[in-house]
């Protein structure tokens, strides 16, 4: 079956320094949503992506972030300067379809902890 | 604005006894309603969804969940359950529109004792 892929599934670094999260949603899906949950707190929306472009970004997705599909398989999350407070689960989402109800699938996630 | 309210942020129940998982939401629309699990160390899977048709939806795993729109609930059971379903459990709800970033509930993690 196919599934959502992510790596790594965990990322230390430093305060400050970038960090790229990588997905690989799957194969003939169009639509591409990052999540993040901090320990404790609510899965919440970050983005989501289609036709090389943003759709809609929540009020978390400020200037330190970015998305991009670099090539046909990959979709990516970039965190400029990470902050202590960034540390957290980072979901990948992937579906068909625009629509609500179209099932959105989700990867095991990539857990990032700023020291 | 949408939002989901989990009663419970954790749930034991005896194998063999009914999971009841409470999620009541909050929409200005018609809303898309779905319930996801997320197994340790795993990503988030949906068990089921509710999309305006049937009020009495059915998903994976022997789990359905009722969409009550007087009660704006869209609680989640299971009539028998197995240690299998230990788990973390998560109501989410969307617009029926074009954007959907999904709206998530605080999650109930599911204990099921032998």
């Amino acid at each position: 079956e196919p599934e959502v892929t992510q790596t790594p599934s965990h990322q230390v670094t430093q305060m400050g320094q970038e960090v790229i999260l990588r997905c690989v949603p799957i194969s003939n899906h169009l639509y591409f949503y990052w999540y993040r949950q901090i320990l404790g707190q609510k899965v919440e929306f970050l983005v989501s992506f289609y036709n090389n472009e943003i759709s809609e970004k929540s009020e978390i997705f400020d200037d330190q972030f970015s998305v991009e599909r670099p090539d046909g398989s990959n979709f990516t999350l970039k965190i400029r300067s990470t902050k202590l407070e960034d540390s957290a689960m980072y979901f990948c989402a992937s579906s068909e379809a625009r629509t609500g109800t179209d099932t959105q699938y989700f990867g095991p996630g990539t857990r990032l902890t700023v020291l | 604005a949408q939002s989901v309210t989990q009663l419970g942020s954790h749930v034991s129940v005896s194998e063999g006894a009914l999971v009841l998982l409470r999620c009541n939401y909050s929409s200005s629309v018609p809303p898309y309603l779905f319930w996801y699990v997320q197994y340790p160390n795993q990503g988030l899977q949906l068990l089921l969804k509710y999309t305006s048709a049937a009020t009495l939806v059915k998903g994976i795993n022997g789990f359905e969940a009722e969409f009550k729109k007087s009660e704006t609930s869209f609680h989640l059971t299971k009539p028998s359950a197995h240690m299998r379903d230990a788990a973390e459990y998560f109501c989410a709800v969307t617009r029926n529109s074009g954007n959907t970033p999904l709206v998530f509930g605080k999650g109930t993690r599911l204990s099921v004792i032998a």
